[in-house]
Protein backbone atom coordinates (compact mmCIF):
# COMPACT_ATOMS: atom_id res chain seq x y z
CA UNK A 1 0.00 0.00 0.00
CA UNK A 2 1.70 3.09 -0.88
CA UNK A 3 0.53 5.81 1.33
CA UNK A 4 2.41 8.74 -0.86
CA UNK A 5 1.73 8.51 -4.83
CA UNK A 6 3.86 10.47 -6.58
CA UNK A 7 3.86 11.47 -10.53
CA UNK A 8 5.61 11.32 -12.79
CA UNK A 9 8.04 9.00 -12.60
CA UNK A 10 10.02 10.90 -15.22
CA UNK A 11 10.48 14.66 -16.39
CA UNK A 12 12.45 15.79 -18.73
CA UNK A 13 12.61 19.56 -19.28
CA UNK A 14 14.44 22.53 -21.04
CA UNK A 15 16.44 24.96 -19.75
CA UNK A 16 14.71 27.74 -17.94
CA UNK A 17 12.03 25.85 -18.01
CA UNK A 18 9.48 25.10 -14.36
CA UNK A 19 9.49 21.64 -13.18
CA UNK A 20 6.29 20.17 -11.64
CA UNK A 21 6.36 17.15 -9.67
CA UNK A 22 3.06 16.20 -7.82
CA UNK A 23 2.53 14.06 -4.92
CA UNK A 24 -0.83 12.77 -3.01
CA UNK A 25 -1.45 11.08 -0.02
CA UNK A 26 -4.25 9.43 2.11
CA UNK A 27 -3.20 9.88 5.84
CA UNK A 28 -4.87 12.52 6.97
CA UNK A 29 -2.31 11.79 10.44
CA UNK A 30 0.68 13.50 8.03
CA UNK A 31 1.39 16.47 8.88
CA UNK A 32 4.94 17.32 7.82
CA UNK A 33 5.83 17.24 3.73
CA UNK A 34 9.01 17.70 2.60
CA UNK A 35 10.58 17.29 -0.68
CA UNK A 36 14.42 15.65 -0.85
CA UNK A 37 16.56 15.60 -3.94
CA UNK A 38 19.07 12.46 -4.64
CA UNK A 39 22.11 13.11 -6.86
CA UNK A 40 23.45 10.19 -8.69
CA UNK A 41 25.66 7.99 -6.06
CA UNK A 42 24.68 10.06 -3.22
CA UNK A 43 21.85 10.36 -0.11
CA UNK A 44 19.50 11.94 -0.17
CA UNK A 45 19.07 15.31 0.91
CA UNK A 46 16.18 17.76 2.80
CA UNK A 47 15.55 20.30 -0.16
CA UNK A 48 12.07 22.10 1.39
CA UNK A 49 9.61 21.39 3.69
CA UNK A 50 5.99 22.31 4.74
CA UNK A 51 3.58 21.90 7.21
CA UNK A 52 -0.06 21.82 6.35
CA UNK A 53 -0.52 25.74 8.00
CA UNK A 54 0.34 27.33 5.07
CA UNK A 55 -0.48 26.79 1.07
CA UNK A 56 2.82 27.98 -0.15
CA UNK A 57 6.35 27.67 0.52
CA UNK A 58 9.35 29.24 -1.40
CA UNK A 59 13.03 28.60 -0.95
CA UNK A 60 14.77 30.45 -4.11
CA UNK A 61 13.36 28.86 -7.54
CA UNK A 62 11.96 25.98 -5.29
CA UNK A 63 8.05 26.38 -4.31
CA UNK A 64 6.04 23.72 -2.54
CA UNK A 65 2.54 24.05 -3.08
CA UNK A 66 -0.17 22.08 -0.97
CA UNK A 67 -3.46 21.89 -0.89
CA UNK A 68 -4.56 20.45 1.97
CA UNK A 69 -8.80 19.82 1.11
CA UNK A 70 -7.15 17.90 -2.17
CA UNK A 71 -4.59 16.08 0.37
CA UNK A 72 -2.12 16.68 -2.47
CA UNK A 73 1.02 19.11 -2.98
CA UNK A 74 3.62 19.67 -5.38
CA UNK A 75 7.32 20.89 -5.89
CA UNK A 76 8.07 23.13 -8.28
CA UNK A 77 11.28 24.48 -10.04
CA UNK A 78 11.15 27.63 -11.75
CA UNK A 79 13.97 28.60 -14.10
CA UNK A 80 15.32 24.64 -14.10
CA UNK A 81 18.73 24.20 -14.61
CA UNK A 82 20.93 21.29 -15.71
CA UNK A 83 22.47 21.33 -12.29
CA UNK A 84 19.09 20.41 -10.75
CA UNK A 85 19.14 17.04 -12.63
CA UNK A 86 18.63 14.45 -9.87
CA UNK A 87 15.90 12.57 -8.34
CA UNK A 88 13.27 14.18 -6.16
CA UNK A 89 11.56 12.21 -3.15
CA UNK A 90 8.35 13.47 -1.46
CA UNK A 91 7.57 12.31 1.79
CA UNK A 92 5.50 12.64 4.45
CA UNK A 93 5.09 12.50 8.30
CA UNK A 94 2.83 12.48 11.08
CA UNK A 95 3.81 14.85 13.59
CA UNK A 96 3.37 13.23 16.72
CA UNK A 97 5.01 12.12 20.08
CA UNK A 98 4.07 8.80 20.30
CA UNK A 99 5.93 5.76 18.75
CA UNK A 100 5.44 6.69 15.37
CA UNK A 101 8.57 8.19 13.94
CA UNK A 102 7.76 7.67 10.64
CA UNK A 103 9.05 9.53 7.81
CA UNK A 104 7.29 7.63 4.09
CA UNK A 105 8.00 8.92 0.51
CA UNK A 106 7.09 8.80 -2.41
CA UNK A 107 8.32 6.45 -5.40
CA UNK A 108 10.82 9.34 -6.92
CA UNK A 109 10.65 10.91 -9.95
CA UNK A 110 14.06 11.31 -12.35
CA UNK A 111 14.62 14.73 -13.34
CA UNK A 112 16.65 16.05 -16.64
CA UNK A 113 17.34 19.32 -17.30
CA UNK A 114 18.86 19.90 -20.91
CA UNK A 115 20.79 22.77 -21.84
CA UNK B 1 32.71 17.08 9.13
CA UNK B 2 28.99 16.12 10.29
CA UNK B 3 28.14 12.79 8.04
CA UNK B 4 26.55 9.60 8.54
CA UNK B 5 29.00 6.68 7.38
CA UNK B 6 27.77 3.68 5.59
CA UNK B 7 29.97 0.59 4.83
CA UNK B 8 30.55 -1.55 2.49
CA UNK B 9 29.80 0.91 -0.24
CA UNK B 10 29.19 -2.18 -2.33
CA UNK B 11 28.46 -6.01 -1.13
CA UNK B 12 28.23 -8.81 -2.79
CA UNK B 13 27.11 -12.31 -1.02
CA UNK B 14 25.85 -15.49 -1.50
CA UNK B 15 22.30 -16.28 -0.37
CA UNK B 16 22.39 -17.43 2.80
CA UNK B 17 25.74 -15.45 4.39
CA UNK B 18 24.93 -13.76 7.53
CA UNK B 19 26.16 -10.17 6.98
CA UNK B 20 26.19 -6.75 8.70
CA UNK B 21 26.53 -3.60 6.87
CA UNK B 22 27.60 -0.62 9.98
CA UNK B 23 26.43 2.82 9.80
CA UNK B 24 27.70 5.60 12.36
CA UNK B 25 26.91 9.30 12.45
CA UNK B 26 28.89 11.83 14.33
CA UNK B 27 26.61 14.31 15.08
CA UNK B 28 25.02 12.85 18.49
CA UNK B 29 21.53 12.22 16.86
CA UNK B 30 18.71 10.02 18.76
CA UNK B 31 16.96 9.09 15.43
CA UNK B 32 18.42 6.61 13.51
CA UNK B 33 16.77 4.99 10.48
CA UNK B 34 17.35 2.39 8.02
CA UNK B 35 15.68 2.42 4.26
CA UNK B 36 16.28 0.62 1.56
CA UNK B 37 15.29 2.13 -2.27
CA UNK B 38 13.97 -0.01 -5.16
CA UNK B 39 13.18 1.01 -8.68
CA UNK B 40 9.61 2.33 -8.67
CA UNK B 41 9.44 1.99 -5.06
CA UNK B 42 11.09 5.13 -3.74
CA UNK B 43 12.56 4.68 -0.20
CA UNK B 44 10.80 2.09 2.14
CA UNK B 45 11.72 2.36 5.91
CA UNK B 46 13.27 -0.97 7.05
CA UNK B 47 14.01 -0.30 11.20
CA UNK B 48 14.57 2.75 12.99
CA UNK B 49 15.48 3.48 16.41
CA UNK B 50 14.45 6.63 18.84
CA UNK B 51 17.25 6.03 21.45
CA UNK B 52 20.01 3.70 22.36
CA UNK B 53 18.07 0.50 23.30
CA UNK B 54 15.04 1.49 21.54
CA UNK B 55 14.16 0.57 17.99
CA UNK B 56 11.26 -0.49 16.21
CA UNK B 57 9.65 -2.18 12.98
CA UNK B 58 9.18 -0.13 9.79
CA UNK B 59 7.31 -0.84 6.54
CA UNK B 60 9.32 -3.95 5.33
CA UNK B 61 11.16 -5.30 8.51
CA UNK B 62 11.41 -9.11 7.88
CA UNK B 63 14.68 -10.59 7.24
CA UNK B 64 16.47 -7.70 8.66
CA UNK B 65 17.95 -7.36 12.16
CA UNK B 66 19.16 -3.96 14.10
CA UNK B 67 20.71 -3.22 16.97
CA UNK B 68 20.96 0.23 18.83
CA UNK B 69 23.47 -0.31 21.78
CA UNK B 70 25.66 3.19 21.40
CA UNK B 71 23.95 6.27 19.85
CA UNK B 72 26.34 6.85 17.38
CA UNK B 73 26.02 3.20 15.78
CA UNK B 74 23.01 1.25 14.03
CA UNK B 75 24.18 -1.53 12.49
CA UNK B 76 22.06 -3.55 9.78
CA UNK B 77 22.04 -7.37 10.15
CA UNK B 78 20.68 -9.60 7.50
CA UNK B 79 21.07 -13.48 9.20
CA UNK B 80 20.15 -14.65 5.93
CA UNK B 81 20.20 -12.83 2.97
CA UNK B 82 18.10 -13.61 -0.09
CA UNK B 83 18.32 -12.72 -3.46
CA UNK B 84 15.14 -10.39 -2.46
CA UNK B 85 17.32 -8.27 -0.30
CA UNK B 86 19.13 -6.68 -3.71
CA UNK B 87 18.82 -3.20 -3.32
CA UNK B 88 20.60 0.00 -2.42
CA UNK B 89 20.50 0.89 1.32
CA UNK B 90 20.42 3.80 3.50
CA UNK B 91 21.07 4.32 6.74
CA UNK B 92 19.63 7.92 8.00
CA UNK B 93 19.95 10.12 11.60
CA UNK B 94 18.30 13.11 12.33
CA UNK B 95 18.16 15.10 16.41
CA UNK B 96 14.33 15.66 16.25
CA UNK B 97 11.99 12.68 14.54
CA UNK B 98 11.06 12.89 11.43
CA UNK B 99 8.17 15.34 11.56
CA UNK B 100 9.71 18.06 14.09
CA UNK B 101 12.70 20.38 13.45
CA UNK B 102 13.62 21.59 10.22
CA UNK B 103 16.56 19.87 9.24
CA UNK B 104 14.93 16.21 8.18
CA UNK B 105 17.09 13.80 7.81
CA UNK B 106 20.73 12.96 6.87
CA UNK B 107 22.02 10.39 4.77
CA UNK B 108 24.95 8.23 4.47
CA UNK B 109 26.00 7.91 0.79
CA UNK B 110 24.59 3.91 0.45
CA UNK B 111 25.36 0.29 0.34
CA UNK B 112 24.32 -1.64 -2.64
CA UNK B 113 24.13 -5.15 -1.77
CA UNK B 114 23.89 -7.90 -4.09
CA UNK B 115 22.86 -11.25 -3.66
CA UNK B 116 23.14 -13.72 -5.42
Amino acid sequence: QQQVKQSPQSLIVQKGGISIINCAYENTAFDYFPWYQQFPGKGPALLIAIRPDVSEKKEGRFTISFNKSAKQFSLHIMDSQPGDSATYFCAASPLSWDSSYKLIFGSGTRLLVRP
Amino acid sequence: EAQVTQNPRYLITVTGKKLTVTCSQNMNHEYMSWYRQDPGLGLRQIYYSMNVEVTDKGDVPEGYKVSRKEKRNFPLILESPSPNQTSLYFCASSFYPPGQGNYGYTFGSGTRLTVV
